[in-house]
């Protein structure tokens, strides 16, 4: 099993360009997740999408637009990249339901807005 | 909204010596806590969870304990080797199976 994986590992854009970040898992999981990860800001949700068909905004949405394009599929994309969506981004992924649940985390993809 | 804290100052401790990472929470009352690992440049990994009725929960050299009346958690290392050194992350689940992480404390083991 790969995990989670993530797509680029390392993406450079001008403000204005637009990018989309994939994201696949191979664990039959039902929910994934899109983080953004900042210094001294700790991990905070973008979007989510609970099940296959549903996404969800999180904290910190705004400028970000996710696509769940199957069960595997979690994608993110910045229509109109700014300087400050400059950041790491990780996608993660959980069994949802029962038991407690626990997520698995993607490599990261670290995006420089200039 | 759920607030997470972890104290953003890192810990500097001795090889062989106990560390203790701190978190506290507000405004929820969680069924269980969890802790992950953040090596530099990668994902976090998770590494124990610990339920609302369980007072300790261990793992080979990781303890944490969790004291909803505090509403703190806490995550001690014993004997504590420089592989160690890594940024920790504690999560709380909400509903929907929404995550909320603190901002990670990290951790510096000396040799």
């Amino acid at each position: 099993n790969a995990g989670v994986t993530q797509t680029p590992k390392f993406q450079v854009l001008k403000t204005g360009q637009s990018m989309t970040l994939q994201c696949a898992q191979d664990m039959n999981h039902n929910s994934m997740y899109w983080y953004r990860q900042d210094p001294g800001m700790g991990l905070r949700l973008i979007y989510y999408s609970a099940s296959e068909g549903t996404t969800d905004k999180g904290e910190v949405p705004n400028g970000y637009n996710v696509s769940r394009l199957n069960k595997r599929e979690f994608s993110l994309r910045l229509e109109s990249a700014a300087p400050s969506q400059t950041s790491v981004y990780f996608c993660a992924s959980t069994l949802s339901g029962g038991n407690p649940n626990t997520q698995y985390f993607g490599p990261g993809t670290r995006l420089t807005v200039l | 909204s759920q607030k997470i804290e972890q104290n953003s100052e890192a810990l500097n401790i001795q090889e062989g010596k106990t560390a203790t990472l701190t978190c506290n929470y507000t405004n929820y009352s969680p069924a269980y806590l969890q802790w992950y690992r953040q090596d530099p440049g990668r994902g976090p990994v998770f590494l124990l969870l610990i339920r609302e009725n369980e007072k300790e929960k261990r793992k080979e050299r990781l303890k944490v304990t969790f004291d909803t009346t505090l509403k703190q958690s806490l995550f001690h290392i014993t004997a504590s080797q420089p592989a160690d050194s890594a940024t920790y992350l504690c999560a709380l689940v909400g509903n929907f199976n929404k995550f909320y992480f603190g901002s990670g404390t990290k951790l510096n083991v000396k040799p």
